[in-house]
């Protein structure tokens, strides 16, 4: 099946260091999706790319999508300590008609102030 | 505020006991799926549902069942609870199972099973 595999799983940065996560899928995406959990809470939803090289941005936040659609980083430029929390990707494949998310298992940024 | 509803927040469970995990929407999404969130494991997905009155089984469906009567709720049962079933349990959905915007989450359900 579907895997879906995120480095690191933890990361301990000082404030105003930089952070990248990164997802790697074996098998080619339909798109892939972020989410944020921040401690004791539930995941949102970032960003979805979609589109072969698609490179995103949110304020400090920079999403890509590998040429291949099989892998994706996130990289947070000069971290902040609202930035704690676990981030997810999230792998969609349309198959039999409908799409079945694979999740990694997340990188939990810790920032210290 | 539009979104998914979960309940209990949390709950201690017995060993062999039954419980129903509460889930309702608000938004009219059609799919829905159950989460279980374990340490250093992630989210991995129980049983889904991509419209009313169907279910899927997905990664780790043993000892957990679905039922989507209508469009907003989608309960999950424990029929006979084991300690190995402690996690955070969310419920999420999204507006089509077709068409991928982001899965909205609950704010899920911490479950003990002593």
């Amino acid at each position: 099946g579907q895997q879906v595999m995120q480095i690191p799983q933890y990361q301990h940065v000082q404030e105003g260091e930089d952070f990248t996560t990164y997802c790697n899928s074996s098998t080619t995406l339909s798109n892939i999706q972020w989410y944020k959990q921040r401690p004791g809470g539930h995941p949102v939803f970032l960003i979805q790319l979609v589109k072969s090289g698609e490179v995103k941005k949110q304020k400090r936040l920079t999403f890509q999508f590998g040429e291949a659609k099989k892998n994706s980083s996130l990289h947070i430029t000069a971290t902040q300590t609202t930035d704690v929390g676990t981030y997810f990707c999230a792998g969609n494949k349309l198959t039999g008609g409908s799409y079945i998310p694979t999740f990694g298992r997340g990188t939990s940024l810790i920032v210290h102030p | 505020t539009a979104g998914i509803t979960q309940a209990p927040t949390s709950q201690i469970l017995a060993a062999g006991r039954s419980m129903t995990l509460r889930c309702t929407q608000d938004m009219r999404h059609n799919a829905m799926y159950w989460y279980r969130q374990d340490l250093g494991l992630g989210l991995r997905l129980i049983h889904y549902s991509n419209t009313a009155g169907t279910t899927g089984k997905g990664e780790v469906p043993d000892g957990y069942s679905v039922s989507r009567a209508n469009t907003d709720d989608f309960p999950l049962t424990l029929a006979s609870a084991v300690p190995s079933q402690t996690s955070v349990y969310f419920c999420a959905s999204s507006d089509s199972p077709t068409v991928n915007y982001g899965y909205t989450f609950g704010s899920g359900t911490r479950l003990t099973v002593v």
